[in-house]
């Protein structure tokens, strides 16, 4: 398996729902991490686990949370979003700590209403 | 600071021509920097990269040179085809503060039959 896998593909949300989207790698890889994608916009990292720890971009907001049940899984919970939180949320992870290398997912494009 | 610009934004060529898109970054420390490839509605695709103790690689058709004195990296792609359009992110490791990968803008290359 080389791939990196999300889930849902698409998610329409309101401000007050809370929501999680799922990301799954079975390479073996010892990094994770989850981006945003505006359209026509870079990636931007929000989240990184890596040395079985998450360190966060402090750019963002508390709304976003993640969580790393093993280190296959990454999950990003969402709760109280704002409009401007569409966007596409893709994950992605590397083979090792030095951060190189990184694989992306397909991408869950989030439509917060 | 944290920084990487790319130029041009959009790049129009002939099927068969070279492609040149050229990245400057900010961060001296930096010394990992991939390409990405990105298709309209799908995920970014790592198509190469180089490390700061190598000074140019190539991959078939793709090759990138790196400038350490003048912090300037370039991706070339030569005898391009159709399928070459995309938009292209180039990135550099911020080895400074939160480690982490910042992209360049894009480059969206247009390659006509």
């Amino acid at each position: 398996d080389t791939e990196v896998t999300q889930t849902p593909k698409h998610l329409v949300m309101g401000m007050t729902n809370k929501k999680s989207l799922k990301c799954e790698q079975h390479m073996g890889h010892r990094a994770m991490y989850w981006y945003k994608q505006k359209a026509k916009k870079p990636p931007e990292l929000m989240f990184v686990y890596s040395y079985e720890k998450l360190s966060i971009n402090e750019s963002v907001p508390s709304r976003f949370s993640p969580e790393c049940p093993n280190s296959s899984l990454l999950n990003l919970h969402l709760h109280a979003l704002q409009p401007e939180d569409s966007a596409l949320y893709l994950c992605a992870s590397s083979p090792d700590y030095s951060l190189n290398e990184q694989f992306f997912g397909p991408g869950t494009r989030l439509t917060v209403l | 600071g944290e920084n990487v610009e790319q130029h041009p934004s959009t790049l129009s060529v002939q099927e068969g021509d070279s492609a040149v898109i050229k990245c400057t970054y900010s961060d001296s420390a930096s010394n990992y920097f991939p390409w990405y490839k990105q298709e309209l509605g799908k995920r970014p695709q790592l198509i190469i990269d180089i490390r700061s103790n190598v000074g140019e690689k190539k991959d078939q058709r793709i090759a990138v040179t790196l400038n350490k004195t003048a912090k300037h990296f370039s991706l070339h792609i030569t005898e391009t085809q159709p399928e070459d359009s995309a938009v292209y992110f180039c990135a550099a490791r911020l080895n400074t503060g939160f480690q982490k990968l910042v992209f360049g803008t894009g480059t969206r290359l247009l390659v006509s039959p």
